[in-house]
């Protein structure tokens, strides 16, 4: 297996531009994270699915984000619209459950919002 | 109170020198705690795992747990300069469902 994939890996956008970040996760694995990164609040659990279903959303910042998980090997966490604070590096990690297994990280979306 | 608390370092170490990061967490239920390292521009990876108190050596590695204490440190023997990077505690916490919480990081250089 690859991994889990992300895409892009560098984006940067103007402010009030919609913005979406892809990840494909590990197969098999039933729980799938998103995660953002900055130098202030290091790494933050925005979201996480298990079984494609949104199990926690508490840490989405605001209603200006959203994420999905359409199928199993597919998830996006969009921003609309975007704003320079969104500035960051954004993960999606997998893993087969949610209590002691180890998360695999992609490699991040480094986000600059202009 | 922060969920999960580190020393954000940074932390510099010789060569050769036992490097010892630390962390405290919220939760006195947790029960799954974890350790990664991240390289600059990387994503985390995990580096030891520890559920039990008491010590968990892996190499040059050694994972010690305290849940009395709600401490959890890791240990680098033998420290070299590509152990350089920022070392994250994360702690599996139950807080209205099951969630992994992330320390800020402590940096660590090793000196050559």
């Amino acid at each position: 297996d690859a991994g889990v994939i992300q895409s892009p890996r560098h984006e940067v956008t103007e402010m009030g531009q919609e913005v979406t970040l892809r990840c494909k996760p590990i197969s098999g694995h039933d729980y799938l994270f998103w995660y953002r990164q900055t130098m202030m609040r290091g790494l933050e659990l925005l979201i996480y699915f298990n079984n494609n279903v949104p199990i926690d959303d508490s840490g989405m910042p605001e209603d200006r984000f959203s994420a999905k998980m359409p199928n199993a090997s597919f998830s996006t966490l969009k921003i609309q619209p975007s704003e320079p604070r969104d500035s960051a590096v954004y993960f999606c990690a997998s893993s087969w459950d949610n209590r002691g297994t180890e998360a695999f990280f992609g490699q991040g979306t480094r986000l600059t919002v202009v | 109170q922060k969920e999960v608390e580190q020393n954000s370092g940074p932390l510099s170490v010789p060569e050769g020198a036992i490097a010892s990061l630390n962390c405290t967490y919220s939760d006195r239920g947790s029960q799954s705690f974890f350790w990664y390292r991240q390289y600059s521009g990387k994503s985390p990876e995990l580096i030891m795992s520890i559920y039990s108190n008491g010590d968990k050596e892996d190499g040059r590695f050694t994972a010690q747990l305290n849940k009395a204490s709600q401490y959890v440190s890791l240990l680098i023997r033998d420290s070299q300069p590509s152990d350089s990077a920022t070392y994250l505690c994360a702690v599996n916490m139950n807080t209205g469902g099951f969630k992994t919480i992330f320390g800020a990081g402590t940096r660590l250089f090793v000196k050559a």
